[in-house]
């Protein structure tokens, strides 16, 4: 079974359209997170969830939008799409705590190309 | 931003161990050291990490220096799967930011 599950895993699609990234892990993590790397390869975060609850929101712009349904999904939904959202976006999870080791484990990542 | 720096780029010859430096003199007591890689476009994987005594687990060693202001991600014997590009990252204890600098893209070559 795989870990971190992200889909789709390539999405084209025109400026201006709305769209969604599902992720979803079964390791039982309370915390889950969304990375951008763009064209040059810098990987940064952008939100992270714990419990359901939004601890980290990186001036991400407002058109991005994480929903937590519950704690082993976080959807990233995009409105109005722009040239600069090309990118792949990685989904990942972690156990934070003091008897636990923090790693994060992360999705193969979803590529997405506007036109 | 990150608080590590790494050198750009290294390359080793397959079978060698590959030695990859990171500074982080701003570390504080509580932050650890962990190590990535990305291998091509696929999802980072985490390596190893460590507070202040030295780590080995079956991927690598990981090499922190007595005043933990730097560190060594060490892999024994390199071969062409280990090319990637390797992230040396400092968190606190149950830190939620981890924060992935450029990194240093290791080239092991035959």
């Amino acid at each position: 079974d795989t870990a971190v599950s992200q889909t789709p895993k390539y999405l084209v699609t025109q400026m201006g359209n709305d769209k969604s990234i599902k992720c979803e892990q079964n390791l039982g993590h309370d915390t889950m997170y969304w990375y951008k790397q763009d064209s040059k390869k810098f990987l940064k975060i952008m939100f992270s969830y714990n419990n359901k609850e939004l601890i980290i929101n990186e001036t991400v712009p407002n058109r991005f939008s994480p929903k937590s349904p519950d704690k082993a999904h976080l959807n990233l939904h995009i409105n109005s799409l722009e040239l600069g959202d090309s990118a792949v976006y990685f989904c990942a999870s972690s156990q934070v705590g003091s008897e636990n080791t923090g790693e994060l484990f992360f999705g193969e990542g979803s590529r997405l190309t506007v036109l | 931003d990150a608080k590590t720096t790494q050198p750009p780029s290294m390359d080793c010859a397959e079978g060698r161990a590959a030695n990859l430096p990171c500074n982080h003199s701003t570390i504080s007591g509580n932050e650890y050291v962990y190590w990535y890689r990305q291998i091509h476009s696929q999802g980072p994987q985490y390596i190893i990490h460590g507070l202040k005594n030295n780590e080995t687990n079956e991927m690598a060693s990981l090499i922190i220096t007595e005043d933990r202001k730097s560190s060594t991600l060490i892999l024994p014997h390199a071969t062409l799967r280990d090319t990637a590009v390797y992230y040396c990252i400092v968190l606190h204890t149950g830190g939620f930011k981890t924060i992935f600098g450029a990194g240093t893209r290791l080239f092991v070559k035959a």
